[in-house]
């Protein structure tokens, strides 16, 4: 398995500008979760799904963030619009019921100028 | 909001030296997990240990859990230069699918 995949690696946008990360789970697995890693702020817990249905989304800082899983295989998480202050890495990772722990992607590392 | 707190915020160590750090928690868990984080890349699962466990091991890696301190710890024993990595303790709530919340870490430096 290729793991967790994500794309892009690297975004660099102007402020205003909509930007969406995309997130590929393990196959078989039934939660996804998308984390936000700030040096201030840490790993913060935006949303997650269960079999493609979202579970908890009290982590999503603004009605500007919007994430949606139309199957079990791709989700994605929408800025619109985007400003300085959402730069940060953000984090997918799945995990199935009984497993032991989650499996990450690399991270989106997203850049707002 | 943050469930756990690493501590040492940072470490640095001698290549072939134990490192020891710890995590508080402040409520009940089901159980608590520890990710490894190297630089520019993901977290990686290393260790679950549910609530009614009171140590685990896995390799050179120690888990201990005080669930009447609320505490736990991890060693890691003969430490290398790979080792270098920011370590983060997780804490569930729920069952081990479930959300899990993130501790700010811990930043081991192991010098060669």
């Amino acid at each position: 398995d290729a793991g967790v995949i994500q794309s892009p690696r690297h975004e660099v946008t102007e402020m205003g500008q909509e930007v969406t990360l995309r997130c590929k789970p393990i196959s078989g697995h039934d939660y996804l979760f998308w984390y936000r890693q700030t040096m201030m702020r840490g790993l913060e817990l935006l949303i997650y799904f269960n079999n493609n249905v979202p579970i908890d989304d009290s982590g999503m800082p603004e009605d500007r963030f919007s994430a949606k899983m139309p199957n079990a295989s791709f989700s994605t998480l929408k800025i619109q619009p985007s400003e300085p202050r959402d730069s940060a890495v953000y984090f997918c990772a799945s995990t199935i019921v009984g497993g032991k722990g989650y499996t990450f992607g690399s991270g989106t590392r997203l850049t707002v100028v | 909001s943050q469930q756990g707190e690493e501590d040492p915020q940072a470490l640095s160590i001698q290549e072939g030296e134990n490192a020891t750090m710890n995590c508080s928690y402040k409520t009940s868990i089901n159980n608590l997990q520890w990710y490894r984080q190297n630089s520019g890349r993901g977290l990686v699962h290393l260790i679950l240990i549910r609530s009614n466990e009171r140590e685990k091991h896995s390799g050179r890696l120690r888990v201990t859990l005080d669930t009447s301190k609320k505490s736990s710890s991890l060693l890691i024993t003969a430490s290398r230069a790979a080792d270098t990595a920011s370590y983060f303790c997780a804490t569930a709530p729920g069952p081990s699918y479930d959300k899990v919340i993130f501790g700010p870490g811990t930043s081991l430096s192991v010098i060669p």
